[in-house]
């Protein structure tokens, strides 16, 4: 069936490095990727997005590569910030109408 | 327009007790959702609406449950009989109609008592 899930529920990072946050999915149907960022108390928020038709897609202190052969893909948080601690999700749209998020994975930044 | 707005934030309510949730979404977009997060959990998707025609609805969303989008601008969430196990953050989320990076609320966190 649909998954997708995350390696790690949470990672720790010292003020400054870079984040890696992993997501794994199962369906090879699936051809477009969301990361949401959530903080506490707050609903997700939009942070970037991917089609099957890239590797790689960047934003702000943000990348997203996406390995369509391993069903992996990853966001990439450049020099971390204490306002990134945060929960974050991917998410697969499933069909036009809704989309399948996973766990999540909490990331505390370490001051 | 300050985004979407989702009223009240936080509701406490006996079992039994029927509640209603308000979501008014960004005011050009067209799609609007309800999803439900459990502690611990990704949001699930409960229900759609695109313009004031409700057109998913998840098997989550039990008869207890109802949502209404009368003129296809905001949206109420009503359930009926609460148990428990609705202990949850309810979260509404708007889009326009080609784009999957929805708008979230900051939700109505219910429990039930």
């Amino acid at each position: 069936g649909e998954s997708v899930g995350l390696h790690l529920p949470t990672l720790s990072v010292q003020e400054g490095d870079n984040s890696i946050i992993n997501c794994a999915y199962s369906n090879s149907a699936s051809d477009y990727f969301i990361w949401y960022k959530q903080e506490s108390g707050k609903g997700p928020q939009f942070i970037i997005d991917i089609r099957s038709n890239m590797d790689k897609r960047q934003g702000q202190r943000v990348t997203v590569l996406l390995n369509k052969t391993v069903k992996h893909l990853s966001l990439q948080i450049a020099a971390t910030q204490p306002g990134d601690s945060a929960v974050y999700f991917c998410a697969d749209p499933l069909g036009a109408n809704n989309l399948f998020f996973g766990t999540g994975t909490r990331l505390t930044v370490i001051p | 327009d300050t985004g979407v707005s989702q009223d009240p934030r936080h509701k406490i309510t006996k079992r039994g007790q029927n509640v209603t949730f308000r979501c008014d979404p960004i005011s050009e977009h067209n799609r609007l959702y309800w999803y439900r997060q459990t502690l611990g959990q990704g949001p699930e998707f409960l229900t759609y609406f695109q313009n004031e025609a409700q057109l998913e609805k998840s098997r989550l969303l039990s008869d207890r449950f109802s949502a209404e989008r009368p003129k296809g601008s905001f949206s109420t969430l009503e359930i009926q009989r609460t148990e428990q196990g609705d202990s949850a953050m309810y979260l509404c989320a708007s889009s326009s109609a080609s784009n999957y990076g929805y708008t979230f609320g900051s939700g109505t966190r219910l429990t039930v008592v």
